[in-house]
């Protein structure tokens, strides 16, 4: 079966400081990824997505990036962290169609003091 | 452009009685809809989708969902809400294109009173 496994999953880091999470899928190949960021009262706001390995689409001009090193493997980054970056950060894969909708990671709640 | 909206952000229910959670989409293609659920803290878990054919769908913990093409609605709805329903919900439409994400509405927040 497939799971999604997304770390840390909680995490406080400094104004200015880098920023890196991590998602990685098991159990299928060619995941189509995502990452969300979901605020108080905002719902989910799109990211990134990526069809494949080196292929990313930004969503939301922003202070963030990502990057698909590997075929199951999706990472979130920034090199100087804003107060306003702070929220909860959610993982997903889908299939290639979308058909089947997403499975989320358990996500990680970044705040930036 | 393609919206989803949920236009109640905050329902209360009592324990034993029906439910139903209000989505109006907005679509160009025929859409494929879903309904997700988060407890506080925890990643989203899909409750049901519908794709085509029979506009009544079965979910999961006893949810149900119609899709009312005329309406451009995906309303869910579970006969009796038990206490551990209360959660955030959120609907979601999608193309079932490759290369194309969901778009979700902003949650329903539902509490169960005893």
């Amino acid at each position: 079966s497939q799971t999604i496994h997304q770390w840390p999953a909680t995490l406080v880091q400094p104004v200015g400081s880098p920023l890196s999470l991590e998602c990685t899928v098991e159990g299928t190949s060619n995941p189509n990824l995502y990452w969300y960021r979901q605020a108080a009262g905002r719902g989910l706001q799109l990211l990134f997505y990526s069809v494949g390995i080196g292929q990313i689409s930004s969503e939301v001009p922003q202070n963030l990036s990502a990057s698909r090193p590997q075929d199951r493997q999706f990472i979130l980054s920034s090199k100087k962290l804003l107060l306003s970056d702070s929220g909860f950060y959610l993982c997903a894969w889908g299939r290639m169609t979308g058909v089947g909708g997403y499975t989320f990671g358990s996500g990680t709640r970044l705040t930036v003091v | 452009a393609q919206s989803v909206t949920q236009p109640d952000i905050h329902i209360t229910v009592s324990e034993g009685a029906s439910l139903e959670l209000r989505c109006n989409y907005s679509y160009g293609a025929t859409p494929y809809l879903f309904w997700y659920v988060q407890s506080p803290g925890q990643g989203l878990q899909l409750l049901l989708k519908y794709f085509s054919g029979d506009t009544l769908v079965q979910g999961i913990k006893g949810f149900e969902a119609e899709f009312k093409r005329s309406q451009s609605s995906f309303n869910l709805r579970k006969p009796s809400v038990h206490w551990s329903d209360a959660a955030e919900y959120f609907c979601a439409v999608g193309d079932g294109q490759a290369g194309t994400a969901l778009i979700f509405g902003k949650g329903t927040t539902l509490s169960v009173s005893s």
